[in-house]
């Protein structure tokens, strides 16, 4: 089955710009969606088919994706930023829906 | 404003069984596919199950094929998960999601605040 790789955790000084991969086989020839998860609180999508943005997400977030990584950028990071940030992508292979294990983003 | 709430969790035994509904409210639910999503405890997002907006096509993670069942209900607006032969590892909050509303969407939209299913003895 296809395997997304997060590194557990990245840490940003506020104002600075935190990048967040997504490692997978190829994963530029797929859509890459990200995901804000706060403590105790349901997930938010914050970045879709790789650099879109849903209505209501800050311009601070956006996403690449390319060859065999994909990354969302947050640029100008906030304290509120703090958070667990998932990437997902649907593998047509399985037809699975595929989550990365998680980054945890420390804002210092 | 979209709405997703998720009931029916609980503490049930190993090899035991739960059913758990999703309340859709606030957009149109029979025109859109549905997905089940758990996070055990202290741990990252697993998708469980999709379900098309028909019900046409259903597919499920290896984890909990043969075991889990989802179907929806278009005239109730709800969305269900069936779990049978429950196991430990099935112990997690289990969020409903709604596909994203452009064609060929692959991504989770909105989310419910999810239901918390413990299997315990």
């Amino acid at each position: 089955s296809y395997v997304l790789t997060q590194p557990p955790s990245v840490s940003v000084a506020p104002g600075q710009t935190a990048r967040i991969t997504c490692g997978g086989n190829n994963i530029g020839s797929k859509s890459v969606h990200w995901y804000q998860q706060k403590p105790g609180q349901a997930p938010v999508l914050v970045v879709y088919d790789d650099s879109d943005r849903p209505s209501g997400i800050p311009e601070r977030f956006s996403g690449s994706n390319s060859g065999n990584t994909a990354t969302l950028t947050i640029s100008r990071v906030e304290a509120g930023d703090e958070a667990d940030y998932y990437c997902q992508v649907w593998d047509s292979s399985s037809d699975l829906w595929v989550f990365g294990g998680g980054t945890k983003l420390t804002v210092l | 404003e979209v709405q997703l709430v998720e009931s029916g969790g609980g503490l049930v035994q190993p090899g035991g069984s739960l059913r758990l509904s999703c309340a859709a409210s606030g957009f149109t639910f029979s025109s859109y596919s549905m997905n089940w999503v758990r996070q055990a405890p202290g741990k990252g997002l697993e998708w469980v199950s999709y379900i098309s907006s028909s019900s046409s096509t259903i597919y499920y993670a290896d984890s909990v094929k043969g075991r889990f069942t989802i179907s929806r209900d278009n005239a109730k607006n709800s969305l269900y998960l069936q779990m049978n032969s429950l196991r430990d590892e099935d112990t997690a909050v289990y969020y409903c999601a709604r596909e994203g509303d452009i064609v060929g969407a692959t991504y989770f939209d909105y989310w419910g605040q999810g239901t918390l299913v413990t299997v315990s003895s």
